[in-house]
């Protein structure tokens, strides 16, 4: 069974601030990894699915690395806004099939 | 409605009652996924369908849970005699590939099941 680990599990930071956060996963049989974002009250929204070392994606102030070799993706967002408060979820599909493996997220704040 | 859809919204059951959770994927998907989130995890793989077939049921915790897709569109997640441990947020995923390494998950809002 994969072990993906996401740190902090929880962050409050001001409104203007930028973050970041972490995604570790095994290293080993890498097939892709996805990001979701999920909002309280509403359903979880895929942000990147990323399948290269090296990967760098971006969605408007949100972007995201990939180093495959290492086991690690961060996730990045400039100038935090109150509407970036949500729960940030990695998972890498699992090794026997498409299944994904989720980590426990982390809860993001932001205050005005 | 061109999203996943799942219903109820929130379920109370008393203990040992059955359950039957529905979700309604995007039209034409072929994969479609239940996790169950408890509070403060993150989602928890329970199975997984491709059109009819259930080809992965690793995750259902007993034989208490069952999934069911008949016609590779609606699937029900029934739970017999609930215990207080299922009570979780019970998601809902289709997928329009067959694999989802490369294609996104679309996620439902949810189902929140208290049992009391």
């Amino acid at each position: 069974i994969l072990n993906v680990e996401q740190s902090p599990q929880s962050l409050h930071v001001q409104e203007g601030d930028s973050t970041n956060f972490t995604c570790s996963f095994p290293s080993s049989n890498f097939y892709a990894l996805h990001w979701y974002r999920w909002e309280t009250a509403k359903s979880p929204e895929a942000l990147f699915v990323m399948t290269l070392n090296g990967d760098e994606k971006k969605k408007g102030r949100i972007s995201a690395t990939l180093n495959t070799k290492e086991g690690y993706s961060y996730l990045y967002i400039k100038g935090s806004q109150p509407e970036d408060s949500a729960t940030y979820l990695c998972a890498p599909p699992g090794a026997w099939g498409g299944k994904l493996i989720f980590g426990q997220g982390t809860e993001l704040s932001v205050k005005p | 409605g061109a999203g996943v859809s799942q219903s109820p919204r929130y379920k109370v059951a008393k203990r040992g009652q059955d359950v039957a959770l529905r979700c309604d994927p995007i039209s034409g998907h072929v994969s479609l996924f239940w996790y169950q989130q408890a509070l403060g995890q993150g989602p928890e793989f329970l199975t997984y369908f491709q059109n009819e077939a259930q080809l992965d049921k690793s995750g259902l915790p007993s034989d208490r849970f069952f999934a069911e897709r008949p016609e590779g569109s609606v699937s029900t997640l029934k739970i017999q005699r609930t215990q207080q441990e299922d009570s979780a947020v019970y998601l809902c995923a289709s997928s329009s590939h067959r694999v989802s390494y490369n294609s996104p998950l679309h996620f439902g809002n949810g189902t929140r099941l208290t049992v009391t």
